[in-house]
């Protein structure tokens, strides 16, 4: 079963807009991660933020995370035509080892 | 770079047949996960493997298994290919079981015919 919902499920945006998408899981969590996937290629992994954090920032990337909502958002801002790509969130369940992953959010970043 | 291969990159199997897939992970990875992910899904995690021993596993049968060796290399073997086994395979290494970030390779697409 899926614990994450990305949404939206697909964006479309020009290039220099913000792009937001969110994700909400339905258990409390150790962590969350983010990711961006290229083409059904690799994964690539973007910000870890842990249960007991609120936000953290890397670069053009800034992630929250509201536990009492059991939601985060991934906001990439001054988006580029390179930041085209399907992101995923993943999230690991307290006392567990498993990231459970959403069915991602379509990202196409036009230029 | 995640520090993180696969081998191979592509493959091509008719349904009964049996495929290894292998995974190499950088040192210090002593976990890894190996996650199926069908053409417009997320990855579905599979199992995982700490310290060469399986600690987990998700809603795959058992034709599905692995193996970890001390080198911090991996395989992930599947026995009976079924056609919805088509997917991309992911193995990801980790610093410890949990709460740490997970690396991923850039995966093997695995085509059964």
């Amino acid at each position: 079963s899926q614990q994450g919902e990305e949404d939206p499920q697909a964006l479309s945006i020009q290039e220099g807009e913000n792009a937001t998408m969110n994700c909400s899981y339905k258990t409390s969590i150790n962590n969350l991660q983010w990711y961006r996937q290229n083409s059904g290629r690799g994964l690539v992994h973007l910000i870890l933020i842990r249960s007991n954090e609120r936000e953290k920032h890397s670069g053009r990337l800034r992630v929250t995370l509201d536990t009492s909502k059991k939601s985060s958002s991934l906001l990439i801002t001054a988006s580029r035509a390179a930041d085209t790509a399907s992101y995923f969130c993943a999230t690991l369940p307290s006392g567990t080892y498993k990231y459970i992953f959403g069915t991602g959010t379509r990202l196409k970043v036009l230029a | 770079e995640t520090g993180v291969t696969q081998s191979p990159t592509h493959l091509i199997k008719t349904r009964g047949q049996q495929v290894t897939l292998r995974c190499s992970s950088q040192s210090g990875h002593n976990t890894v996960s190996w996650y199926q992910q069908a053409l417009g899904q997320g990855p579905q995690f599979i199992f995982q493997y700490y310290r060469e021993e399986e600690n987990g596993r998700g809603n795959f049968p058992p034709r599905f298994s692995g193996l970890q060796f001390p080198n911090y290399s991996s395989e992930l073997n599947v026995n009976a290919l079924e056609l919805d086994d088509s997917a991309l395979y992911l193995c990801a290494g980790h610093r410890g079981q949990s709460n740490t970030e997970a690396f991923f390779g850039q995966g093997t697409r695995l085509t059964v015919v």
